[in-house]
C-alpha cells in the first residue's frame, strides 16, 4: 500500500556517496508535506534519520543529507561507511480522499561493498 | 530518554483480537506537542502506518485498516493502547509503537518493537 517509491537496493563502495530517491505525488510531498528519512539496521526498530526534508536529529553524522524538490525527495550518503549497511525507508503525509495518512516508502536496501 | 515499551501477546489465533500496550517513560504522553502512533512491520517486507492517537483521544486510522482498528489512550498509566480485531496470517508482523511530532509528523522515538505472529 506504500504510496512512496523507493529503489529496492543500492550499493556503493566504502568513500563513496550514494543517493536514495523517494518519488510520490500531488497528495503528499508534492502538497508541500514534509520528508523524513529513517534507518533500520539489521534486528531493530527504525531511527530517525532526516526529519523536515533536511534536518538532522541530533547525533546523525553530518554524512548523511535530505532534499526535497517538486514530488520527491533524496536521501545522500557520503563517505560511506560499513555501518551504514541498513534498510531505509522515507515517510510523509498524505492527504487522500479517504481520509489523512501517514504513507512510508518502500524501502531501500543498502549494501556497503 | 524518553523510552517506549510495547507488551502483549506473541502468539494471536485467528479471527481472534490482537491487543497490544505501549508504555512511556522518561515523558509526558499528555503533552500537546506529539501524537503516539502504531506501526507494524510484517517479515522482510517494509513498515505500515496502523494510526496514531492525541492525548486527548482524537484518533486517526489507516483507512486500510480502520474497521478493524482501535487505539485508546490512559493519560493516568502513561500508556496507549492498540487492539486489531479479527486478525489472519497476514496480520503477522513486528509491531512498534513510536511518538509522533505533531508539528512536521515525523515518527522521533520508537520502541523496540513486538513481534505477533497469527496462527493457530
Amino acid at each position: 500500500q506504500s504510496v512512496l517509491t523507493q529503489p529496492p537496493s543500492v550499493s556503493g563502495a566504502p568513500g563513496q556517496r550514494v543517493t536514495i530517491s523517494c518519488t510520490g505525488s500531488s497528495s503528499n510531498i508534492g502538497a508541500g508535506y514534509d520528508v523524513h528519512w529513517y534507518q533500520q539496521l539489521p534486528g531493530t526498530a527504525p531511527k530517525l534519520l532526516i526529519y523536515g526534508n533536511s534536518n538532522r536529529p541530533s547525533g546523525v553524522p553530518d554524512r548523511f543529507s535530505g532534499s526535497k524538490s517538486g514530488t520527491s525527495a533524496s536521501l545522500a550518503i557520503t563517505g560511506l561507511q560499513a555501518e551504514d549497511e541498513a534498510d531505509y525507508y522515507c515517510q510523509s503525509y498524505d492527504s487522500s480522499l479517504s481520509g489523512p495518512l501517514y504513507v512510508f516508502g518502500t524501502g531501500t536496501k543498502v549494501t556497503v561493498l | 530518554q524518553l523510552q517506549l515499551q510495547e507488551s502483549g501477546p506473541g502468539l494471536v489465533k485467528p479471527s481472534e483480537t490482537l491487543s497490544l500496550t505501549c508504555t512511556v517513560s522518561g515523558g509526558s504522553i499528555s503533552s500537546s506537542s506529539y501524537y503516539w502512533g502504531w506501526i507494524r512491520q510484517p517479515p522482510g517486507k517494509g513498515l505500515e502506518w496502523i494510526g496514531s492517537i492525541y492525548y486527548s483521544g482524537s484518533t486517526y486510522y489507516n483507512p486500510s485498516l480502520k474497521s478493524r482498528v482501535t487505539i485508546s489512550v490512559d493519560t493516568s498509566k502513561n500508556q496507549f493502547s492498540l487492539k486489531l480485531s479479527s486478525v489472519t496470517a497476514a496480520d503477522t508482523a513486528v509491531y512498534y509503537c513510536a511518538r509522533v511530532a505533531a508539528v512536521r509528523i515525523q515518527f522521533d522515538y520508537w520502541g523496540q518493537g513486538t513481534l505477533v505472529t497469527v496462527s493457530s
